[in-house]
């Protein structure tokens, strides 16, 4: 079956402090995964996509990466604005359709 | 540009009532998408738009749930009769191709 786990579920850092969210997947024909943010009330807003492994996007203080089986957003030196929740999900292909399965979530929260 | 919308941003409703969600994408986007997200859970797929036809609706939970997209731009979900479980948020996204997904704020559906 179709899967992707999100670890940790929720995360404090000081400000500055770098650390690592984890989505690891399990599904068939992977078509690209994505990473988004969600602050509170509002949708998902997209930050990257990656397509193969070894692929790595940057944006700001936000990495990620991918291999075969799971994918990393690096947060370095986190700013209080960048508390919220990250969303990964994976777009994978069966018999011919798309599915876009959502991990569920890990709150981000960074403490000045 | 305007992002994408929908209405009504709340809506609470006795079970066994009828409530219409309603979505308006970014114009020019001809992929629409509904998610919904029950508390605790994660965002799962209901269906896809392309254009005014429906491309892929193996997500929607039941025959209570009719989703229509006439001319190919705005879209309505319609939850009829409500039950308890129905009870979550309901997004909506569209996009121009087939990756990068853009999307709503959402609609807090509660049946009670």
């Amino acid at each position: 079956e179709d899967q992707v786990t999100q670890s940790p579920e929720a995360l404090r850092l000081q400000e500055g402090e770098s650390s690592s969210l984890n989505c690891s997947y399990t599904v068939s024909g992977l078509r690209g995964l994505f990473w988004y943010r969600q602050d509170p009330g509002k949708g998902p807003e997209f930050l990257f996509t990656l397509y193969s492994a070894g692929e790595e996007k940057e944006k700001e203080r936000l990495k990620a990466t991918l291999t075969k089986k799971e994918s990393f957003l690096h947060i370095t030196a986190p700013k209080p604005e960048d508390s919220a929740t990250y969303l990964c999900a994976v777009r994978a292909t069966t018999s011919g359709t798309y599915k876009y399965i959502f991990g569920t979530g890990t709150r981000l929260k960074v403490l000045a | 540009e305007a992002g994408v919308t929908q209405f009504p941003s709340h809506s609470v409703i006795e079970k066994g009532q009828t409530v219409t969600l309603r979505c308006d994408p970014i114009s020019g986007h001809d992929n629409l998408y509904w998610y919904r997200r029950v508390m605790g859970k994660e965002i799962k797929f209901l269906l896809h738009f392309v254009k005014e036809s429906k491309q892929d609706e193996s997500g929607m939970p039941n025959n209570r749930f009719l989703a229509e997209r006439t001319g190919g731009t705005y879209s309505t979900l319609k939850v009829q009769p409500a039950e308890l479980e129905d009870s979550g948020v309901y997004f909506c996204a569209s996009s121009p191709g087939s990756h990068q997904q853009y999307f709503g704020p959402g609609t807090r559906l509660t049946v009670t």
